[in-house]
Formats: structure tokens, sequence, C-alpha cells
């Protein structure tokens, strides 16, 4: 399983855009990263998912260089209620192992007013 | 349409006890899978379950079982409690023809072992 490395935390004020950076040297070729995001004392959230290139959705963004060995969340204009733990995480969704998540320590995001 | 269900929310026991916690998936999906997640850190996974059987297994010991029922709800059970299985337990449900890994959390039952 692939290593990643993120920060531990991060701050932000109000209406900024938010980058966190997550590397991930050794993925294999067929992983995916997606990022989860968690509250306190809530299961952690499905924000978003790519394979290389860039990814958008309504509330994210997601950047993979051509060389796959890190991945950049875009979070746009960051407000209070962003402010929680933030986990990349690359998998195969090839193989029976697609199901099985590993999480690191994650990035703590605190937005500020 | 209700997402993953999980009981009881809060949880005390002691040293030595058994303790057996519950899970509802969302609706449609047929895997479930367990976590724990301690203070401060990532949730670890526990095992997963598929047609009512385990289907991978993370570095768990035995004391960790589980079972999954033909409605696809599961359990987790822990034996001969230890002060170190204080945490956060954690459900996630999915669906598994979906060809990426969606996992759907629940909010989780917080352990306290005394």
């Amino acid at each position: 399983l692939a290593k990643t490395t993120q920060p531990i935390s991060m701050d932000s004020y109000e209406g900024q855009e938010v980058n966190i950076t997550c590397s991930h040297n050794n993925i294999a070729t067929n992983d995916y990263i997606t990022w989860y995001q968690q509250f306190p004392s809530q299961g952690p959230r499905f924000i978003i998912q790519g394979y290389k290139t860039k990814v958008t959705n309504e509330v994210a963004s997601l950047f993979i260089p051509a060389d796959r060995k890190s991945s950049t969340l875009s979070l746009p204009r960051v407000s209070l209620s962003d402010t929680a733990v933030y986990y990349c995480l690359p998998h195969s969704i090839s193989s029976g192992s697609a199901r099985q998540l590993t999480f690191g320590s994650g990035t703590q995001l605190t937005v500020l007013p | 349409d209700a997402g993953v269900t999980q009981s009881p929310t809060h949880l005390i026991k002691t040293r030595g006890q058994q303790v057996t916690l519950r899970c509802s998936p969302k609706s449609g999906h047929d895997t479930v899978s367990w976590y724990q997640q301690a203070l401060g850190q990532g949730p670890q996974f526990i095992f997963q379950y598929y047609e009512e059987e385990e289907r991978q297994r993370g570095n768990f010991p035995d004391r960790f079982s589980g079972h999954q029922f033909p409605n696809y709800s599961s359990e987790l059970n822990v034996n001969a409690l230890l002060l170190g299985d204080s945490a956060l337990y954690l459900c996630a449900s999915s669906l598994s023809v979906t060809p990426y890994n969606e996992q759907f959390f629940g909010p989780g039952t917080r352990l306290t072992v005394l």
C-alpha cells in the first residue's frame, strides 16, 4: 500500500482558497486518489476522487500531475464550516482490496474568521 | 433515504468484558467495513463483510470478530476488552458493483474501556 505524507495542520481565513498537498511517491499504476473530510465525532465523508490531471465537483478540485507522485486538494473560498481533518487515500479500484481504505493521519484544516 | 446508522452512540465497558456494536448500511449497499479510530489518528481498517462472509481483514487480533446478516446489516464483536480498545468505531458501507470506492460512513460508536 502506498504511503502518504500530508501536512499535519493548516490555518486559513474565511473566503480564501486552500490547497492541501499530499505526497504519494510509490503509487501504483492503477491507483486512484481519493480525499475524505472528517468533522469531530463523525465518520469521514467522501469529497473527490481522481486518477490524473484535474477533477472538479461542486465542493472541491483535485489536481494530479503527470508523474502522479503527489496530488493537491483545492477548496475554493473556505468558510468556518470547512474546519475539519482532510485525508488523502491512494487505492486501487481494480481488485478486491479496493474496499479497504488506508487512512494516514490527515491534515487538520482550521478556518479562522 | 437513510444513510449508515450505528448503535449505540456511546458505550462504557470494563476490561475483560465483551461488546457488540451494530451497523445498518445505506439503503441499497451490500458491503460493510469496520474501522477503529483512536483519538488523534486516522481510521484503521478492521475487516469487511460481503455476502455474509468476511472478505478482508486488517491487522487486528481474533478478539475482533464480526457478522453480516441477510439484510446486509452487520455486527462487530470485541472480546476480552483492553484499555487500548477505547476508540471510535466506524462502519462504512458501499456497493460491490461500483467501479470506484466511495464508502459512506456512519457517525460511529464511541467505546470507552475502563
